[in-house]
């Protein structure tokens, strides 16, 4: 069953505006990743986390490794039209020793010039 | 830089007919991993294979098969095809298993 809880499910914004998405779980993972996928297309690869408390940038975005292991956040600041997609947080459980990741529900995204 | 490339991008195929998707990892990645994505939902994990050797079994029908080769790409092999069976499948690839995956493009496959 789903084990990692992503909202907002959608958020409609202006141009310009921040926004803030989430992951949470009841159970700890090793590691968090954010992709992004446009219709049709595959997830690619936005940040990546490996440590309790991690921080991370890469441009406008920053995403954190919640300390509890459970969760995570991306924040995407000053929003333009090519942010549109659906953004999905992914993760590895302890133990997993082949790799499978676990995917969020997903946030869809629509920025309005 | 190099990504993974999937083959076919698109197939159609009938019930009950045969399909096999190709993946080709990024050089040097020895892990390989399959998702299938349905509409509206997120990629749910099939099969992995490390070293050309199964390393995990997620949700994957017994009517699938998967196997990595001596070059590392992977052949997902799927049989007696239902309508369920359309989605988009995803090949993704590490190097090492539990390494930050990256994914291909995606084979859709649909079936009449």
């Amino acid at each position: 069953g789903q084990q990692l809880n992503q909202s907002p499910q959608s958020m409609f914004i202006q141009e310009g505006e921040d926004v803030s998405m989430n992951c949470t779980s009841s159970s700890i993972f090793n590691t968090w990743l954010w992709y992004k996928q446009d219709p049709g297309e595959g997830p690619v690869l936005l940040i990546a986390l490996y440590k309790a408390g991690e921080l991370t940038s890469n441009g406008r975005l920053t995403a954190q490794f919640g300390i509890t292991r459970k969760d995570s956040f991306l924040n995407i600041s000053a929003s333009i039209p090519s942010d549109v997609g659906i953004y999905f947080c992914a993760g590895h459980r302890p133990g997993n020793q082949g790799g499978k990741l676990i995917f969020g529900q997903g946030t869809e995204l629509s920025v309005k010039p | 830089a190099a990504g993974v490339i999937q083959s076919p991008r698109h197939l159609i195929k009938e019930k009950r007919e045969t399909a096999t998707l190709k993946c080709y990892p990024i050089p040097r990645h020895d892990t390989v991993y399959w998702y299938q994505q349905g509409p509206g939902q997120d990629p749910q994990f099939l099969i992995s294979f490390y070293e050309k050797m199964q390393s995990d079994k997620g949700s994957i029908p017994d009517r699938f098969s998967a196997q990595q080769f001596s070059d590392y790409h992977s052949e997902l092999n799927m049989s007696s095809l239902e309508l369920g069976d359309s989605a988009l499948y995803f090949c993704a690839s590490s190097f090492l298993a539990g390494d930050t995956q990256y994914f291909g493009p995606g084979t859709r496959l649909t079936v009449l």
